[in-house]
């Protein structure tokens, strides 16, 4: 147990629709890290937050958006959904955000666009 | 353009022998890097980690070695065992501003250990 914790675990949409993805980290972290692993492909990167703050974007297209609250969870919201957003969306956190500090990972969240 | 690669997508070996990932990279800028094991179902958990500044780390049963000239690392798994079966993702590290760090994860190899 990785000690971070994805909701819902699946989800089953319709296209053009919108989604909220959460995410509680691991107790102690400041940094909470969004990835999308689509079919064939790896961890894509999408967007850091710590301590409430944005840090890094990656390639996070612009229906999609994020957010991290004073209690430190993070919400991934998902808009106009087509197709090719169904992947499996991880979370992560980390205590800092060096190299040192790995990234703990939660189950992710199943995401199916119909 | 893929920056981390792990050009095997499976790999499959006996248990008790040996495992050998590799993971290819095109950033001069990375200078840490990570390997992650994902069960089904699960999200990836950090195995072992080099540094650039060294060539070689070990941890029990794991080893990874860097080659910086050739640009390329490997994770040793030595003996193999079933338990072992899993996708191993290749990660590498780069400054992307300040104090953070961007994580670039490969596709991943699957690794299966046969009894």
């Amino acid at each position: 147990d990785s000690g971070v914790t994805q909701t819902p675990k699946h989800l089953i949409t319709a296209t053009g629709q919108r989604v909220t993805l959460r995410c509680s980290p691991r107790s102690g972290d400041l940094s909470v890290y969004w990835y999308q692993q689509s079919l064939d492909q790896g961890l894509q990167f999408l967007i850091q937050y710590y301590n409430g703050e944005e840090r890094a974007k990656g390639n996070i297209l612009e229906r999609f958006s994020a957010q991290q609250f004073p209690d430190l969870h993070s919400e991934l919201n998902l808009s106009s959904l087509e197709l090719g957003d169904s992947a499996l969306y991880f979370c992560a956190s980390s205590f800092g955000t060096g190299p040192f500090s790995p990234l703990h990972f939660g189950n992710g969240t199943r995401l199916t666009v119909t | 353009d893929q920056q981390v690669k792990q050009n095997s997508p499976s790999l499959s070996v006996q248990e008790g022998r040996i495992s050998i990932l590799n993971c290819d990279y095109t950033n001069s800028m990375f200078d840490y890097f990570l390997w992650y094991k994902k069960y089904p179902a699960e999200g990836p958990t950090f195995l072992i980690s080099i540094s650039s500044i060294k060539d070689k780390n070990e941890d029990g049963r794991f080893t990874v070695f860097l080659n910086k000239s050739a640009k390329h690392l490997s994770l040793h798994i030595v003996p193999s065992q079933p338990g072992d079966s899993a996708v191993y993702f290749c990660a590498a590290s780069a400054r992307s501003g300040g104090s953070n760090y961007k994580l670039t994860f490969g596709k991943g190899t699957l690794l299966t250990v046969n009894p």
